[in-house]
């Protein structure tokens, strides 16, 4: 059950967009709109940023939004802010009523 | 406000077996599907098992297949995860999740396994 492919880093001045991407496989993100975004501070447990694609919870800025093509997946942050510093992790459901989540992107903001 | 408390974490021999539970709130447990995930320190999110809103299904990664069981208890709201013969690489954070309107909607703060 291997991971989502996702870069290691990513980085970005305040005030500039960044994408991240979540690369899978036709068993999982291409085929099911069920991906999502998560965000972890160190030390903190992972929050939901993005769900069903392009999916925003209440209460997270309308900042993040999230697309798919094919098999990969994408996390937008446009005016990136300090506090959007943290790593990031895609998931995605994969055929068999498994889950998988991405290797993970650490944000810096520079 | 959805909350989930982890517990039963702590140091254990490999070879030998633990019990997680985690206890919810805040929404309705019964009609919800729950998942573990864990996080070995410094590394990413592993989605470990879930069990179906009802109890009847349950689904495992293949790197604990037949050493874990996941189960619900829905009169205390509460889930499980017994753990069996145990491996130094399951050293992680786990972490319960509900899928309310979507999976992992809601985390706890976890409770550290330590096989050692």
């Amino acid at each position: 059950q291997s991971a989502l492919t996702q870069p290691a880093s990513v980085s970005g001045s305040p005030g500039q967009s960044i994408t991240i991407s979540c690369t899978g496989t036709s068993s999982d993100i291409g085929a099911y709109n069920y991906v999502s975004w998560y965000q972890q501070h160190p030390g903190k447990a992972p929050k939901l940023m993005i769900y069903e694609v392009n999916n925003r919870p209440s209460g997270v800025s309308n900042r993040f939004s999230g697309s798919k093509s094919d098999n990969t997946a994408f996390l937008t942050i446009s005016g990136l802010q300090a506090e959007d510093e943290a790593e990031y992790y895609c998931s995605s459901y994969r055929f068999g009523s498994t889950y998988v989540f991405g290797t993970g992107t650490k944000v810096t903001v520079l | 406000q959805v909350q989930l408390v982890e517990s039963g974490g702590g140091v254990v021999q490999p070879g030998r077996s633990l019990r997680l539970s985690c206890t919810a709130s805040g929404f309705t447990f019964k009609s919800c599907a729950m998942h573990w995930v864990r996080q070995a320190p410094g590394k990413g999110l592993e989605w470990v098992a879930t069990i179906s809103y009802d109890g009847r299904s349950t689904y495992y990664a293949d790197s604990v297949k037949g050493r874990f069981t996941i189960s619900r208890d829905d009169s205390k709201n509460m889930l499980f995860l017994q753990m069996n013969s145990l491996r130094t690489e399951d050293t992680s954070v786990f972490y319960c999740a509900p899928t309310v309107r979507t999976p992992f909607e809601e985390w706890g703060q976890g409770t550290l396994v330590t096989v050692s």
